[in-house]
């Protein structure tokens, strides 16, 4: 079964406007990523998120961690027509050693 | 720097039909080994990983085997592939130890028809 899943499933924005796409999850964890995967191909680490932390930045990416609610965000600042693709968070879960746990992801498409 | 390589990028088999899809890395030493299966329009399924050569663990019961015949290669097999067994196969890599993240290979579309 899925530990994370996203929302929304599909999302259509326009150039320069934000884009913020939220992960949930079930279990406790030891760290939450998010991927980036453009249509057939492999995925792309973006962030790494730790369990004691809140809140971490990577250029136009944002990623906030609430372990109290189970749930995680991404906002990428500023979109651009080139962020056009699929995004996944994956969990790292307590005692799991470093296998990730892949959510069903977030369809992001910027328009010019 | 560390490279990971996977092949074919696509594959039509037919049904009954035997799979061998190949991953390997470069660059590293010991490294975690995963492959994974992204049905269309999904998420991905961990189908196998492993710690080190021979250490096979299997997520999933299923028509697959995987084996690890050196430390940096990791094979997916099948003897009778199944039509269920379509999807986009991706092979993985991440550090021995410690939290990381992964590194993916571009993965096979395989068919089976």
């Amino acid at each position: 079964s899925q530990q994370g899943e996203e929302d929304p499933q599909a999302l259509s924005i326009q150039e320069g406007e934000n884009a913020t796409m939220n992960c949930s999850y079930k279990t406790s964890i030891n760290n939450l990523q998010w991927y980036r995967q453009n249509s057939g191909r492999g995925l792309v680490h973006l962030i790494l998120i730790r369990s004691n932390e809140r809140e971490k930045h990577s250029g136009r990416l944002r990623v906030t961690l609430d372990t109290s609610k189970k749930s995680s965000s991404l906002l990428i600042t500023a979109s651009r027509a080139a962020d056009t693709a699929s995004y996944f968070c994956a969990t790292s879960i307590t005692g799991g050693g470093n296998k990730l746990t892949f959510g069903t992801g977030t369809q992001l498409k910027v328009e010019l | 720097s560390q490279t990971i390589h996977q092949w074919p990028a696509t594959l039509v088999q037919p049904v009954g039909s035997p799979l061998s899809l190949e991953c390997t890395v470069e660059g590293t030493s010991n490294p975690n080994l995963y492959w994974y299966r992204q049905a269309a329009g999904r998420g991905l399924q961990l189908l196998f990983y492993s710690v080190g050569i021979g250490q096979i663990s299997s997520e999933v019961p299923q028509n697959l085997s995987a084996s690890r015949p050196q430390d940096r290669q990791f094979i997916l097999s099948s003897k009778k592939l199944l039509l269920s067994d379509s999807g986009f196969y991706l092979c993985a890599w991440s550090k021995e130890r410690g939290i990381g993240g992964y590194t993916f290979g571009s993965g096979t579309r395989l068919t089976v028809v």
